[in-house]
């Protein structure tokens, strides 16, 4: 089946930048996602890239995807502490007529200041 | 942004006891999902909605029902609680497009 896999913590000095690493192993993903979620919230959805792209930029984020590696990266510049909390790696694609996506376990980031 | 909230936002109760999550939605989407969040297992699919009255099981359905009676309202039900079932419940919507899910704030369930 498919499974996302991605290291449980990575700690980062305010200023420095973050780079927070995914792996998966479904080949016939359309989407790849990031999600953020802070403590006691839901997921906010970060950024997403689709499957046919190799890299995505939005201001302090930069996802860059490896589709023959099946590795997914989220780099974020200039760490602030308000980028600590877990986040979550996703893929999806179409299955049985619906939308199946498949979580990773979560990164927590800590920033230390 | 799907405007999802969800009722209660925590909520305590003992095993044996049936108990009903809602989760209401303002946005019309069709799609609709209830997740549980657990340490060390990420998001984890219970069941899942494509319409009203149209549900489908998840990859850990057993123990939980939902029900769908209206476009906005999507409910889960565990007839008889469990202390496995202590987890955070999310509910999520699919937008029209198709290809982002939006989550609500989620809610703490402890069963003793």
């Amino acid at each position: 089946g498919e499974d996302v896999e991605q290291s449980l913590f990575l700690s980062v000095r305010e200023g420095d930048s973050s780079v927070i690493n995914c792996t998966y192993t479904d080949s016939s993903s359309t989407y790849l996602y990031w999600y953020k979620q802070e403590p006691g919230a839901g997921l906010q959805l970060l950024t997403y890239i689709f499957s046919n792209m190799d890299m995505k930029q939005d201001q302090r984020l930069t996802v860059l995807l490896n589709k023959k590696d099946k590795h997914l990266s989220l780099r974020i510049a200039d760490t602030q502490t308000g980028d600590s909390a877990i986040y979550f790696c996703a893929e999806t694609h179409h299955s049985g007529g619906y939308q199946k996506v498949t979580f990773g376990t979560g990164t927590k980031l800590q920033v230390i200041p | 942004d799907a405007g999802i909230t969800q009722s209660p936002r925590h909520k305590v109760t003992e095993t044996g006891t049936p108990v009903t999550l809602r989760c209401h939605q303002t946005e019309n989407h069709r799609y609709m999902y209830w997740y549980r969040q657990d340490p060390g297992h990420g998001l984890r699919l219970i069941h899942y909605s494509y319409g009203v009255k149209d549900t489908d099981k998840g990859e850990v359905s057993d123990g939980y029902s939902v029900s769908r009676s209206k476009t906005e309202d999507f409910l889960l039900t565990l007839e008889s609680a469990t202390s496995s079932q202590t987890s955070v419940y999310f509910c999520a919507t699919l937008d029209s497009r198709g290809d982002t899910q939006y989550f609500g704030p989620g809610t703490r369930l402890t069963v003793l």
